[in-house]
């Protein structure tokens, strides 16, 4: 049973930073892209970095870019999203989620870890 | 970017009854595309991806069909557990995006 389990959220002020971190179970984690999605309050679905198995490849949404970096350690089976320079529209529910071996499709995904950026 | 438009918004029905949910791609996305469940609280659930294929474990009531720009997602008979909200999402281009989802609602 492959298993994510997110950590690392909470309150931040905005300018701030915080390191979201997603730690697997179950599964050959080195053998799968892994992507963070984000899901502010009661809105929809946002996708903000995907990163190759072997973490060679990273690409990032316009909104994040610069500011987030998204990497990985293989041999902790644990993915990572720094978050610098944080602004009060990151405020959201951060997932990890493994990438389907056909394509960029997202299963399974964590339970979601909560980061508010507020003053 | 690709914009996916979703519709209706929310829909009420009754268990049991027969739904066809839309999502429309602003450019071509073959057929790149996939399907999400979330119930209140919970991560999202692959339903269905490139368009047509059910995901590990997916009853056989979700089904998907569409190519190019116009896509549907259609569950045969409402279970009580449907009632949701649905995301289609492409990964024909960068960045990946999603539709703003559509509410089913219980009647």
């Amino acid at each position: 049973q492959v298993q994510l389990v997110e950590s690392g959220g909470g309150v931040v002020q905005p300018g701030g930073s915080l390191r979201l971190s997603c730690a697997d179970s179950g599964f050959t984690f080195s053998n799968f892209g892994m992507h963070w999605i984000r899901q502010a309050p009661g809105k929809g679905l946002e996708w903000v970095a995907v990163i190759s198995y072997d973490g060679r490849f990273e690409y990032y949404a316009d909104s994040v870019k610069g500011r987030f970096t998204i990497f990985r350690d293989n041999s902790k089976h644990t993915l990572y999203l720094q978050m610098n320079s944080l602004r009060p529209e990151d405020t959201a529910i951060y997932y990890c989620a493994r990438k389907l071996m056909g394509g960029d499709y997202f299963d399974p995904w964590g339970q979601g870890t909560l980061v508010t950026v507020s003053s | 970017e690709v914009v996916l438009t979703q519709s209706p918004v929310t829909l009420s029905l009754s268990p049991g009854a027969r739904v066809t949910l839309s999502c429309r791609a602003s450019q071509s996305v073959d057929s790149y595309l996939a399907w999400y469940q979330q119930s209140p609280g919970q991560p999202p659930r692959l339903l269905i991806y490139d368009a047509s294929n059910r995901a590990t474990g997916i009853p056989a009531r979700f089904s998907g069909s569409g190519s190019g720009t116009d896509f549907t997602l259609t569950i045969s008979s409402l279970e009580p557990e449907d009632f949701a909200v649905y995301y289609c999402q492409q990964r024909s281009n960068w960045p990946i995006t999603f539709g703003q989802g559509t509410r089913l609602e219980i009647k």
